[in-house]
Order: structure tokens, then C-alpha cells, then sequence
């Protein structure tokens, strides 16, 4: 079966510290990988995706399907970035999107 | 564009009542819906995938009879819990998805259900 594992509820770092957001998932085929952000009482949006290879917000991720894992890094957290990260994979067909339990990161001044 | 709305943003009911929750496209046509469950504190979890014009794929352990999906337009999905109890009581997020090879999930607000 198909699952994302975000392995620390809480990440807490000082402002213009490295963050790195660890997500690994089990799938036996190519699967596509996602973050997605949550900001305080704002929606779920997408952060980046793997396919995309590009940076947003000073993130990025790479997909090490040795490792299998999609960690998510930035070399220096701004306090803006607090938030809930989530990881999240699909194996194609109608896009079901599976959700790691995420990770809050509370970056501090 | 790809905003995605719902309503109520909450509701509080009686055990017994149902609850109906719309999910809305308001500025693209949404092939596909989707229906998700947060508890306090944990992930989403997926529920049911809603094509419109025809019936809902349920995730396992989701009860489709009691949970009622339907995505009658290319803009409108509505989740009806029936026959509530305070263990429903959640957070029920959509997402919709433009498709024709975009496949970005764009996500509503949430509605947060108390069943009293």
C-alpha cells in the first residue's frame, strides 16, 4: 500500500537557520510527490512538485527514489515560513493525493 | 483563478440531522472532486473521489450510505452527511482538479462539522 511519512510533528529553528522537512513514502511504482503548505487559517496550497524541479519560496525538493524520499530543504528560514508542511503522494489515475500527518515548522526570530 | 469555496465554513447539529456541504469551482470547470477528513491534529485523509455526472469512488472503510456524494455539475460537489453522531464531528475538505492534463488540486476552506 501506498503511504507518506513525515516522521517529526514539529520542527522548531531560528530565523535564518537551515530547515529540513523529511518525508519518505513506500509505493512499488513512479509515484509523483507534492508539498503542500498550510499557513495559519488559510487553505491547503501547493508548495512544489517533484516533476517540476523548481524552486518556490527559496524551497526545494528533491525525489531520491534510492532513498525513497522527498525532503524538503531551505538554507535560511524566514519567520514567514511557519506553517504546516505537508508531504503528499499519487500514483496517477484520478490524481488521489496521499497525505503524510505533516510537519509544523515554527521558525523563530 | 482555481478558487475553490465552501459552505458552510461551519456547522453545529444534532446527532440525528443530516448535513449537507458544498464544494464549489468558482472560476474553472472541475472534472474531478475530491472529499478529505481531518481530525485534530492529523493528516487528511481521503474519502471519496467525485466525478461529475457519475457515482463516487469510495476510499475503504469510508460508508458510502452514510456519507452521500454528488458532483451533478462541472462546478458543484455536495457531501451530505447523514444520520449524524458526535464521531463525525470534523474538519471535511474538498479539492477540485481542472483536469485535461492538469492535475494541481486546488483546495477549499474547509467546513468544520460539531455534531452535538
Amino acid at each position: 500500500a501506498q503511504r507518506v511519512t513525515q516522521p517529526e510533528k514539529l520542527l522548531s529553528v531560528f530565523k535564518g537557520a537551515p530547515v529540513e522537512l523529511k518525508c519518505n513514502y513506500s509505493y512499488s511504482g513512479s509515484p509523483e510527490l507534492f508539498w503542500y503548505v498550510q499557513y495559519s487559517r488559510q487553505r491547503l496550497q501547493l508548495l512544489l512538485r517533484h516533476i517540476s524541479r523548481e524552486s518556490i519560496k527559496g524551497f526545494t525538493a528533491d525525489l531520491n527514489k534510492g532513498e525513497t524520499s522527498f525532503h524538503l530543504k531551505k538554507p535560511f528560514a524566514q519567520e514567514e515560513d511557519s506553517a504546516m508542511y505537508y508531504c503528499a503522494l499519487t500514483t496517477g489515475g484520478y490524481n488521489k493525493l496521499i497525505f503524510g500527518a505533516g510537519t509544523r515548522l515554527a521558525v523563530h526570530p | 483563478g482555481a478558487v475553490v469555496s465552501q459552505h458552510p465554513s461551519r456547522v453545529i447539529c444534532k446527532s440525528g440531522t443530516s448535513v449537507k456541504i458544498e464544494c464549489r469551482s468558482l472560476d474553472f470547470q472541475a472534472t474531478t472532486m475530491f472529499w478529505y477528513r481531518q481530525f485534530p491534529k492529523q493528516s487528511l485523509m481521503l474519502m471519496a473521489t467525485s466525478n461529475e455526472g457519475s457515482k463516487a469512488t469510495y476510499e475503504q472503510g469510508v460508508e458510502k450510505d452514510k456519507f452521500l456524494i454528488n458532483h451533478a455539475s462541472l462546478t458543484l460537489s455536495t457531501l451530505t452527511v447523514t444520520s449524524a453522531h458526535p464521531e463525525d464531528s470534523s474538519f471535511y475538505i474538498c479539492s477540485a482538479i481542472v483536469g485535461a492534463g492538469r492535475d494541481e488540486q486546488f483546495f477549499g476552506p474547509g467546513t468544520r462539522l460539531t455534531v452535538l
